[in-house]
C-alpha cells in the first residue's frame, strides 16, 4: 500500500493567516492526489483532485500543487469556515490510502 | 444537488455481521463507482472499498475476506456487509461516489457503527 504522510498534524492559525499544509507519498503518484476538508456531523467535502485542480464551487483561496511524492495545499487567507480537519489521498492505486489529517485550529 | 445517506444499526455484536445502506438521491447510480471509507476512532481513514453500478467490485486486501459491497439501482442504492467483526472495525462508516477524475466528489455525512456485546 501507498503510505500518505501529512505536516503538521494539527496547526494554530489566525483569520487572514497563509496556511500550508504538506503531503508526502510513500511513492511516486503522478498527480493522482485529492485533499478534502472535515467538519465535524457533516460530510467530508473535496477540495482539489488531480493534485492542483479546484473543486466546483470552492473558494479560490484553496490551491494545490506538487506532483510525485510531495504535495501541498495551501490556503492563502484563512477564514472563520476554514478551520476544520484537512485529509489528502491518493488515488494512483488500491487500495486507496488516505493521509492522518491535519487540524486547523484557531490560534 | 447529489446526496448520499448512510442507514442502518449503530450497534453490532462481535462475530455478526455489519450491514450498512448508503441512499443516494439527487442523481442516478448509474455511470459512477461508489465507494465505502471509514475511521476508527482516533486512527486515520481506511478505504474499505468500492461497486461499479454494473457491479464490480474492487475491495482493500486488508478486507476482502469479510467484506462484500453491493448494488441495487432500481433503488438507487448500495450496500455493505463485513462479517465477523470486532472491537476494530468500531467505526464512523463513509459511503462516497468517485466521479470522472477518480475523486470522491460526494459523501455522506456518516454513520457510527460500535462493534460490542
Amino acid at each position: 500500500d501507498i503510505q500518505m504522510t501529512q505536516s503538521p498534524s494539527t496547526l494554530s492559525a489566525s483569520v487572514g493567516d497563509r496556511v500550508t499544509i504538506t503531503c508526502r507519498a510513500s511513492q511516486s503518484i503522478g498527480t493522482w492526489l485529492a485533499w478534502y476538508q472535515r467538519k465535524p456531523g457533516k460530510a467530508p467535502k473535496l477540495l482539489i483532485y488531480q493534485a492542483s485542480t479546484l473543486e466546483s464551487g470552492v473558494p479560490s483561496r484553496f490551491s494545490g500543487s506538487g506532483s510525485g511524492t510531495e504535495f501541498t495545499l495551501t490556503i492563502s487567507s484563512l477564514q472563520p469556515d476554514d478551520f476544520a480537519t484537512y485529509y489528502c489521498q491518493q488515488y494512483n492505486n488500491y487500495p486507496r490510502t488516505f493521509g492522518q489529517g491535519t487540524k486547523v485550529e484557531i490560534k | 444537488q447529489v446526496q448520499l445517506q448512510e442507514s442502518g444499526p449503530g450497534l453490532v455484536k462481535p462475530s455478526e455481521t455489519l450491514s450498512l445502506s448508503c441512499t443516494v438521491s439527487g442523481g442516478t447510480i448509474s455511470s459512477y463507482y461508489w465507494s465505502w471509507i471509514r475511521q476508527p476512532p482516533g486512527k486515520g481513514l481506511e478505504w474499505i472499498g468500492y461497486i461499479y453500478y454494473s457491479g464490480s467490485t474492487n475491495y482493500n486486501p486488508s478486507l476482502k475476506s469479510r467484506v462484500t459491497i453491493s448494488v441495487d439501482t432500481s433503488k438507487n442504492q448500495f450496500s455493505l456487509k463485513l462479517s465477523s467483526v470486532t472491537a476494530a472495525d468500531t467505526a464512523v462508516y463513509y459511503c462516497a461516489r468517485e466521479n470522472t477524475a477518480l475523486a470522491l466528489d460526494y459523501w455522506g455525512q456518516g454513520t457510527l457503527v460500535t462493534v460490542s456485546s
